[in-house]
């Protein structure tokens, strides 16, 4: 099993629709989380940190379950400009720092 | 702009060579995380300095070698090049270990 795995989609939307993206972590030490985005051929913007609480930041919100090992993305009200590749990233204590992506998860938002 | 950058942007190189870019990080920053990038994957990690000592190692042989100086800029080394050692080099800049990352626009390596 891969340490953090994530659906390649790609995920094919209308304009105004709610999608969600899931991604699953094995090691159960992992302390931070994180959603990145990355347009094409551009390096990864940090889109939100993953809190246990979950946090939201306008139509974002993300969610961390720690008994399932899974973070979660719900992008709400889909605009054209949120097509990107979404990455997941996990990273933990005890020993090194080794912040671990996944492979990302393609949206295509359509008119 | 997240204040992090690599120099070079682009570089062709060919088997057996060596190659070095750098990366200044952001300003206060005192951490940069090196990952390698290849075509339709996520970007893997191959090691982090954190005030000049290396914090951290992924699965990478040890011809890929960094250094990370007083100023906090970093500079990562590649010996013998093979053909797959060409992607995206992205280097990262944070405060901390453990904090969020914010990365430069990355070296575009092609070894031929």
């Amino acid at each position: 099993r891969k340490e953090v795995e994530q659906d390649p989609g790609p995920f094919n939307v209308p304009e105004g629709a709610t999608v969600a993206f899931n991604c699953t972590y094995s090691n159960s030490a992992s302390q931070s989380f994180f959603w990145y985005r990355q347009d094409c051929r551009k390096e990864p913007k940090l889109l939100m940190s993953v809190y246990s609480s979950g946090n939201e930041d306008g139509r974002f919100t993300a969610q961390l379950n720690r008994a399932s090992q899974y973070i979660s993305l719900l992008i709400r009200d889909s605009k054209l400009s949120d097509s990107a590749t979404y990455l997941c990233v996990v990273a933990g204590r005890g020993g090194s720092y080794i912040p671990t992506f996944g492979r990302g998860t393609s949206l295509i938002v359509h008119p | 702009e997240t204040g992090v950058t690599q120099s070079p942007t682009h570089l062709i190189k060919t088997r057996g060579q060596q190659v070095t870019l750098r990366c200044s990080s952001q300003s206060g920053h005192n951490t940069v995380s090196w990952y390698q990038q290849a075509l339709g994957q996520g970007p893997q990690f191959i090691f982090q300095y954190y005030r000049e000592e290396e914090n951290g190692r992924g699965n990478f042989p040890p011809r890929f070698s960094g250094l990370q100086f007083p100023n906090y800029s970093s500079e990562l080394n590649v010996n013998a090049l093979e053909l797959d050692d060409s992607a995206l080099y992205l280097c990262a800049s944070s405060l901390g270990s453990d904090n969020e990352q914010f990365f430069g626009p990355g070296t575009r390596l092609t070894v031929l």
